[in-house]
């Protein structure tokens, strides 16, 4: 099965500055990868995915990640973080080759704190 | 809420109570989910349903059971409540190449 390691359970940023939160995958196919974030006490928004076209993916709200096969990453960035960028964000690949008709493999999710 | 509505948003059970939460989707899509959401756990699939009238069980089905009667529907059903169930529960569609899915708000449940 297909995996994510969210590499830093809480991210701390000033608003302004640049966003990294990493992500690494395990997969021995080519696979889809998502972010998603998670404003508190809301559902799962999508903000972008990755399936095998352009390895710079641009999603909502100024986030995008880039899709390094060698080093096996699909780090999200923001060039300027905003106090409403403060959220859970997780990074999801798709398990094409489960039985569970794509089911979801969820990393267990970065905390992004802006602060003022 | 991409097309995906859930009911109840909140619930409190006693032990040993039942409850169905229920899931409809408001697009055609084939696929179906529900997942529970655990602090520092991510969200792990329960059961899911490729298309109507079939459903499979997830990594964490134990204590559920799910029924898909027509293509917009997806319930779960906890036929006897316990304190390890108590989490947020999200539904979810699945569309496209590489089955994009799409949530619902989630339901919060406390089993005491």
């Amino acid at each position: 099965a297909q995996s994510v390691t969210q590499l830093d359970s809480h991210v701390s940023v000033s608003e302004g500055t640049p966003v990294l939160l990493r992500c690494n995958y395990s997969s021995s196919y080519s696979p889809s990868l998502f972010w998603y974030v998670q404003h508190p006490n809301k559902g799962l928004q999508l903000l972008l995915k990755y399936t095998s076209a352009a390895t710079l993916v641009k999603g909502i709200n100024g986030f995008e990640a880039e899709f390094k096969k060698s080093e096996t990453s699909f780090h999200l960035t923001k060039p300027s973080a905003h106090m409403s960028d403060a959220a859970e964000y997780f990074c999801v690949v798709s398990d094409s080759n489960s039985n569970s008709g794509y089911a979801l493999n969820f990393g267990k999710g970065t905390s992004l704190l802006v602060t003022p | 809420n991409a097309g995906v509505t859930q009911t109840p948003k909140f619930q409190v059970l006693k032990t040993g109570q039942s409850m169905t939460l229920q899931c409809a989707q408001d697009m055609n899509h084939n696929s179906m989910y529900w997942y529970r959401q655990d602090p520092g756990m991510g969200l792990r699939l329960i059961y899911y349903s490729a298309s109507e009238g079939t459903t499979d069980k997830g990594e964490v089905p134990n204590g559920y059971n799910v029924s898909r009667l027509n293509k917009r529907e997806f319930s779960l059903r906890l036929e006897s409540a316990a304190p390890s169930q108590t989490s947020v529960y999200f539904c979810a569609r699945g569309q496209g190449l590489g089955e994009t899915q799409y949530f619902g708000p989630g339901t919060r449940l406390l089993v005491l």
